[in-house]
């Protein structure tokens, strides 16, 4: 398995402000992603994060609302910007590797509330 | 990744009684695997199923791959407290996608 951290647990911020959310696992890993899971919702991945280039986008995302950093192969951030209401949500990392026998584990996730 | 389907969204269930949720859907998928995410926490990784027709135990836990690889199931024998939580399916492999799970209450 892997240990992943995220900063910060939860915050609450204003509307119109941006705030950026650090994932750091405790080893290299080949893929990592973000997930959204609105209250009482499912997990909507938001992007994957790519070392050295631009990340993924599903569609309904895009990189000016949710820029997303990766420098190297255990770290990666996602930035809420220009936040509303809307944007209140939980916040999740995730890891995937072969050397983590194809599985996808999560982050502890942020929970961010959005006044 | 490909279209899930859960069911039932919840149950509500007295401690002791068995459990089972079911996820399906209309194209052959790949794999399933199963999370458990308690009330304010994160997804948890349970079991990752591949091969057709293949179970798996956990303790409590059975978890079936159908044989045509189009559905599966988690079911919990003589439910606790703790396994209050709510359950999702995925599939896929880098890129998942998830059911919407079911909410799972246990009353002591």
């Amino acid at each position: 398995s892997a240990v992943i951290s995220q900063k910060p647990s939860r915050d609450i911020c204003q509307r119109g402000t941006s705030l950026t959310i650090q994932c750091q696992v405790d080893s290299q890993v080949t893929m990592m992603f973000w997930y959204r899971q609105q209250p009482g919702q499912s997990l909507t991945l938001i992007a994957t994060a790519n070392q050295g280039s631009e990340a993924t986008y599903e569609s309904g995302f895009v990189i000016d609302k949710f820029p997303i950093s990766r420098p190297n192969l255990t770290f990666s951030t996602l930035t809420v910007s220009n936040m509303s209401p809307e944007d209140s949500s939980i916040y999740l990392c995730s890891v995937w590797g072969q050397g983590l026998a194809d599985t996808q584990y999560f982050g502890p996730g942020t929970r961010l509330t959005v006044l | 990744g490909q279209q899930v389907m859960q069911i039932p969204q919840y149950q509500h269930v007295q401690e002791g009684e068995d459990f089972t949720t079911y996820c399906n859907s209309s194209t052959t998928l790949s794999n399933i695997q199963w999370y458990k995410q308690r009330p304010g926490g994160h997804p948890v990784f349970l079991i990752q199923l591949v091969k057709s027709g293949e179970v798996k135990k956990q303790k409590r836990l059975t978890f079936q791959f159908g044989e045509a690889k189009k559905n599966s199931s988690l079911h919990i024998t003589a439910t606790q407290t703790t396994d209050v939580g709510t359950y999702f399916c995925s599939s896929g492999y880098s890129t998942l996608t998830f059911g919407k799970g079911t909410m799972l209450l246990v009353s002591p």
